[in-house]
């Protein structure tokens, strides 16, 4: 089970740290991704960590922006935003990576508002 | 505008087939495997369909997949009421190095 949390009102401009939590199974040996998906819009992925950490990806609308990390010896997962916009806003999910876009298990998701 | 073209909706009655397509291009599709995620109202995506056409444990095997080209297409036959929901098809931009989504596609089963 993937149980993320961070989620909350933020203004333009300002940062949020985003974690994602595994129970029942050790982290360390996946690569994990972070998905949004803006309030009635489709699935964007954002982001992809290795198993170790070694070797991350971004989407070009994150990129500079946003950072994924992990602390495999708390089983946790991290996503940081900062400089964030309106349209930011939208639910977070994190999700264990099966293979290189592909998908297995996904957490309920954190909703981000991004607002003044 | 999403990397990846599905149609935006599909509708169909009980009991029968329909298929929602998944259009790309040959840095995307045409390289890597595709996958497709069932999202139920308010609900996370969950993992249909991987490597273009194997079910995860417990996917009943009315839902299939296949892929030719630079295109996929997700079949789901004998159609209940709870099929309704919105579908995406992902998988691996090898140029981008970035994961891509369809746009979704809403199935509604009258």
């Amino acid at each position: 089970q993937l149980l993320e949390s961070g989620g909350g009102l933020v203004q333009p401009g300002g940062s949020l740290r985003l974690s994602c939590a595994a129970s029942g199974f050790t982290l360390s040996g996946y690569a994990m991704s972070w998905v949004r998906q803006a309030p009635g819009k489709g699935l964007e992925w954002l982001s992809h960590i290795t198993g170790s950490g070694g070797s991350t990806y971004y989407a070009d609308s994150v990129k500079g922006r946003f950072t994924i990390f992990r602390d495999n010896s708390k089983n946790t997962v991290y996503l940081q935003m900062n400089s964030l916009r309106v349209e930011d806003t939208a639910v977070y999910y994190c999700a264990k990576v099966f293979s290189l876009g592909t998908f297995d298990y996904w957490g309920q998701g954190t909703l981000v508002t991004v607002s003044s | 505008q999403s990397v990846l073209t599905q149609p935006p909706s599909v509708s169909a009655a009980p009991g029968q087939k329909v298929t929602i397509s998944c259009s790309g291009r040959s840095s995307n599709i045409g390289s890597n495997y595709v996958s497709w995620y069932q999202q139920l109202p308010g609900t996370a995506p969950k993992l249909l369909i991987y490597d273009n056409n194997k079910r995860p444990s417990g996917i009943p095997d009315r839902f299939s997949g296949s892929k030719s080209g630079t295109s996929a297409t997700l079949g789901i036959t004998g159609l209940q009421t709870g099929d309704g929901a919105d579908y995406y098809c992902g998988t691996w931009d090898s140029s981008l190095s970035a994961g891509v989504f369809g746009g979704g596609t809403k199935l509604t089963v009258l």
